[in-house]
């Protein structure tokens, strides 16, 4: 149990366009989940927390404008990178909690590489 | 001081050897403690949770926490190749936001 995926697993793209990652928690449902960025050989970077059904809390220096993060649904949350750069480029993952538990530990999707040209 | 230190290593041990891993920290509010591993280009991969102080074993796999000493460990017996990968601590204080806050990663070679 409690798997999360991600979508795309890796996207390379133009800069200056935009880019939707899709979380989803596939066997249970994610009140809360989580973004994260990762640089090689670094450790993971919150981005911020995504509630469903209300706005994100971003990170201190995480531009919220331009990585907008939605999370419509129990079992799913996106990200926008918008008007992506190549310092955008790095390894972004989800990861979610179990509904309406009260324990801290997240589960993990696979993780999305996103190469900006 | 950062709130949690890990030694990214890298550590190389020999198939069979039991491997120890380790985090301290400062924020004597954490409460929660956890162990992922992640192999490469890969998400985290939940290995134990323990709650306060103590032992945990699941497998080949002990965590202990000694909140006296903010310190905590993980302990591999008979490691495998297939236990290569990088080892991430993440902790966190009793909070509704329920961030947690990880540690930099060990990345552990087993070699056959």
């Amino acid at each position: 149990g409690a798997v999360v995926s991600q979508h795309p697993s890796w996207v390379i793209c133009k800069s200056g366009t935009s880019v939707k990652i899709e979380c989803r928690s596939l066997d249970f449902q994610a009140t809360t989940m989580f973004w994260y960025r990762q640089f090689p050989k670094q450790s993971l970077m919150l981005m911020a927390t995504s509630n469903e059904g209300s706005k994100a809390t971003y990170e201190q220096g995480v531009e919220k404008d331009k990585f907008l993060i939605n999370h419509a649904s129990l079992t799913l949350s996106t990200l926008t990178v918008t008007s992506a750069h190549p310092e955008d480029s790095s390894f972004y993952i989800c990861s979610a909690r179990v509904g309406a538990s009260s324990t801290y530990e997240q589960y993990f999707g696979p993780g999305t590489r996103l190469t900006v040209t | 001081q950062k709130e949690v230190e890990q030694d990214p290593g890298p550590l190389s041990v020999p198939e069979g050897a039991i491997v120890s891993l380790n985090c301290t920290y400062s924020n004597s509010a954490f409460q929660y403690f956890m162990w992922y591993r992640q192999y490469s280009r890969k998400g985290p991969e939940l290995l134990m949770y323990t709650y306060s102080s103590g032992n945990k074993e699941d497998g080949r796999f002990t965590a202990q926490v000694d909140k006296s000493s903010k310190y905590i460990s993980l302990f591999i017996r008979d490691s495998q190749p297939s236990d290569s990968a990088t080892y991430l601590c993440a902790m966190s204080p009793l909070s509704s936001n329920y961030k947690l806050t990880f540690g930099k990663g060990t990345l552990l070679t087993v070699n056959p």
